[in-house]
């Protein structure tokens, strides 16, 4: 298993330019999350999915989009660039069962820097 | 108020020594508690959980005092490689949407 794999590794990006983080998970979860992670602080939830067809805003969702059209799958989209956007993104799985651990499995991250 | 909060650092220790964290959280009404480790310019891995006994995995100890509202993790007999930066997470409300990461407490241990 490649387990959460995220393309691309580094992005630089103008302001006002858009981009979609690719994000996916060959294990078979039915959750999905997208969090961004800025220097003294902590991963903040930006959207999260709980299967195929279904997504939902989280912490932090201004300026950001996704779809999941399959169940591997979760591209994030940067509609108009910002310097706020600046940061680390991280995707992330994890199985839904009812006894759970809320382990969640990450993808290794990509370093967004907009100027 | 941070909902959850730790402690930046970093700690500093040598091989060999036991050195703990704490950190924090807000809502009461928690339900859940964990530890990840984050190498640098890595992605978070999962640590332990925290039970409400306390829990203990090999050299780390995991605490949780919900009437002071702070878990804590201990590791004993510290190794090199156990520099990274460890960040605490709690549920508050159930369901993976409701995990909210602390910043994180830097750890470098030095021969």
């Amino acid at each position: 298993n490649a387990g959460v794999t995220q393309t691309p590794k580094f992005q630089v990006l103008k302001t006002g330019q858009s981009m979609t983080l690719q994000c996916a998970q060959d294990m078979n979860h039915e959750y999905m999350s997208w969090y961004r992670q800025d220097p003294g602080m902590g991963l903040r939830l930006i959207h999260y999915s709980v299967g195929a067809g279904i997504t939902d805003q989280g912490e932090v969702p201004n300026g950001y989009n996704v779809s999941r059209s399959t169940t591997e799958d979760f591209p994030l989209r940067l509609l108009s660039a910002a310097p706020s956007q600046t940061s680390v993104y991280f995707c992330a799985s994890s199985p839904l069962r009812s006894s759970v651990s809320y382990e969640q499995y990450f993808g290794p991250g990509t370093r967004l820097t907009v100027t | 108020r941070k909902e959850v909060e730790q402690d930046p650092g970093p700690f500093n220790v040598p091989e060999g020594a036991t050195v703990a964290f704490n950190c924090t959280y807000s809502n009461s009404a928690s339900q859940s508690f964990f530890w990840y480790r984050q190498d640098c310019r890595k992605e978070p891995k999962l640590l332990m959980s925290v039970y409400s006994s306390g829990n203990e995995d090999g050299r780390f100890t995991a605490q949780l005092n919900r009437a002071s509202q702070y878990i804590s993790l201990l590791i004993r007999d510290s190794k090199l490689s156990d520099s990274a930066t460890y960040l605490c997470v709690v549920n508050t409300a159930g369901g993976y949407n409701k995990l909210i990461f602390g910043a994180g407490t830097r750890l470098a241990v030095h021969p």
